[in-house]
Formats: C-alpha cells, structure tokens, sequence
C-alpha cells in the first residue's frame, strides 16, 4: 500500500460547482498534513496546512480524520481558476519528518 | 521578499555526462529538499538537509546522484554519468524550521533532458 493515496481524476466539473476530494494516508504517526496546489509546468505551492478540528479558507475547507486516516479539500463555488493538480501532503513525527506526497488529484472547471 | 531560486531552469545534456543543479534557499531556511518529478508523475524525495547536514539519503536513486549544502544556504544536487531516466523536473524547497512539520516552499525546478 503507498504511503500517500489519492484519486488521480480527473475531476471535471462546470464552474460553480462543489467538489471534494479525499486522501488517505497508511502511517498513524504522521502529524502535519498540507494540501498543495500545482498547475501546469509549475511548482506545488501550499494551498492550506489541515488541521486537527478542521478549517477553512473562503471557500475552501480541509478536513482531518484521523479515525479512518483520510484528509479531505472541498472546494465550493468552483472557478475556471481552480483547475489544476491538488497535491495531499503528510508528515510523520519523530525520525526524519520526510514529507510524503500523494501524486495528485487532477482538476478542471469548465465553463 | 525572494523566494527559492534554482538553476539552471532547462538543462540538456548528454547520456553520460555530469550534471550539477543549484538550489538557493528562502534565507534562514534551515531545512532543504531535493524532490524528483518525472512527466505526469508525482514528486519523488531524493534528499533533504537539516542546516549542513543530510539526516536521511534514502531517497537517493543511485550512487550516481549526490548533494550538498554549505553555509546552510545553497545546495547542490549532482548527477555523474547521467541516464535517460533521470530526464525529470528537479524542485528544491526550503522550509524555515524542522523538516516536514512546516511549509515548504518550492522553487521553479530545473527540467533535465540527458539525450
């Protein structure tokens, strides 16, 4: 089993929609948990750091369950702006922190 | 402020020659990684340096690739006797305190074509 699992999509939805994707991760010791954005030929840039009791930014909203080992990005009122690959991040503590990615959940709002 | 910077951004080269990739951190940034992305793939860790020193190497292909850091500051990743699957978009990213527990910051990554 990866370490790091998401749906690779695509996800194609029209503008205004809601969409959510889910990740799983295998390590119960990880700690830190990111969702990143990368469109294409660019780097990964953080979109938001999940935490524990939830959070949201604008319209979108990261959750963590810890219970089942997923992290969750919903994204509501989708714009053509928001295709892109939506990168889950995890972090285990203790030992060497290495970050792990997932390999992407891909992305595209149509008109 | 500045961001992460690498060079160079492309990079063609020949199978069998060696390579060296440039990373300049986000000044202060104790913690840097080396991270491997080939086409429509995820990124793939090679190596990270806490200051100076590189506590895990494990994510290294080969024998054939190497990095370092002085200073705490710039890193470079070296590729001897390069192979056509090393072709791939090499990204740096620095993070200002321990590794993984907080964001990194990527730089634009160098695109390696070894021919």
């Amino acid at each position: 089993r990866k370490e790091v699992e998401q749906d690779p999509g695509p996800f194609n939805v029209p503008e205004g929609a809601t969409v959510a994707f889910n990740c799983t991760y295998s390590n119960s010791a990880s700690q830190s948990f990111f969702w990143y954005r990368q469109d294409c030929r660019k780097e990964p840039k953080l979109l938001m750091s999940v935490y524990s009791s939830g959070n949201e930014d604008g319209r979108f909203t990261a959750q963590l369950n810890r219970a089942s080992q997923y992290i969750s990005l919903l994204i509501r009122d989708s714009k053509l702006s928001d295709s892109a690959t939506y990168l889950c991040v995890v972090a285990a503590s203790g030992g060497s922190y290495i970050p792990t990615f997932g390999r992407g959940t891909s992305l595209i709002v149509h008109p | 402020g500045a961001g992460v910077s690498q060079s160079p951004s492309n990079k063609v080269t020949e199978k069998g020659k060696d390579v060296e990739l440039r990373c300049d951190p986000i000044s202060g940034h104790t913690a840097l990684y080396w991270y491997r992305q080939s086409l429509g793939q995820g990124l793939e860790f090679l190596i990270y340096f806490q200051g100076n020193s590189a506590p895990d190497k494990s994510g290294l292909p080969s024998d054939r690739f190497s990095a370092e850091r002085t200073g705490g500051s710039v890193s470079t990743l070296t590729i001897q006797r390069t192979q056509q699957e090393d072709s791939a978009v090499y990204l740096c990213a620095s993070s200002e305190l321990v590794a993984g527990a907080e964001t990194q910051y990527f730089g634009p990554g160098t695109r390696l074509l070894v021919l």
